[in-house]
């Protein structure tokens, strides 16, 4: 099975712009989650969608945001970016198991930097 | 509000020695803990991860100990190797209610094995 997929791998963007992340999670996988990924905050949840509605957000500003296709693919946007947004970006994607249990795996991330 | 506190920071082990990463969590709630490990330009990839219904889980060289009455867990790799050099995560998560909860991280922990 392939893994989770996220594009681009690397985007430099100027503050006040905005930017979509794409992320293709693992085939039959119903669950993706956002992670940001910093230095100084290490990862932090973003917010997870499970057939294609929200259901868990972190505790991140509302310039982030998020969305789920009928695929399961997902995307997330930040409008308006700012210097600290400069990260890692994580999408992770996972299975329900019948015992509700469920392993998240990672893709590689995407590389955004904000000059 | 740090949930997960993870240490040390970083750890230098010689080959074929033991490393040992420990973690501690406040949250009474958590019910699942994984390890994740993570190389240089890759997203975190799940090593192992344990339930507090059992104290000790074993999968290779790689140990999680667990202790619920102190909120501790713990990761030991056994005979460590110069590639298992990376950064290593311990995680939490709150309980599944039909589906994925979010994973709250520790700081991480970078691995130095020398030859």
């Amino acid at each position: 099975k392939a893994g989770v997929t996220q594009t681009p791998r690397y985007l430099i963007k100027t503050r006040g712009q905005q930017v979509t992340l794409s992320c293709s999670p693992i085939s039959g996988h119903r669950s993706v989650s956002w992670y940001q990924q910093t230095p100084g905050q290490g990862l932090q949840f973003l917010f997870e969608y499970f057939s294609e509605t929200q259901r868990n957000k972190g505790n991140f500003p509302g310039r982030f945001s998020g969305r789920q296709f009928s695929n399961s693919r997902s995307e997330m946007n930040v409008s308006t970016l700012e210097l600290g947004d400069s990260a890692l970006y994580l999408c992770a994607s996972s299975f329900l198991l019948a015992d509700n249990t469920d392993t998240q795996y990672f893709g590689p991330g995407t590389r955004l930097t904000v000059l | 509000q740090q949930q997960v506190k993870q240490s040390p920071q970083s750890l230098i082990v010689q080959k074929g020695g033991i490393s040992i990463i420990n973690c501690a969590y406040e949250n009474t709630a958590f019910d699942y803990f994984p390890w994740y490990q993570q190389f240089p330009g890759k997203g975190p990839a799940l090593l192992i991860a344990i339930r507090p219904d059992v104290s000790e889980k074993k999968e290779g060289r790689f140990t999680i100990s667990f202790n619920k009455s102190a909120k501790q867990f713990s990761l030991h790799i056994m005979d460590s190797q110069p590639g298992d050099s990376a950064t290593y995560f311990c995680a939490a998560s709150g309980g599944l209610q039909g589906g994925s909860e979010k994973l709250v991280f520790g700081k991480g922990t970078k691995l130095t094995v020398n030859p």
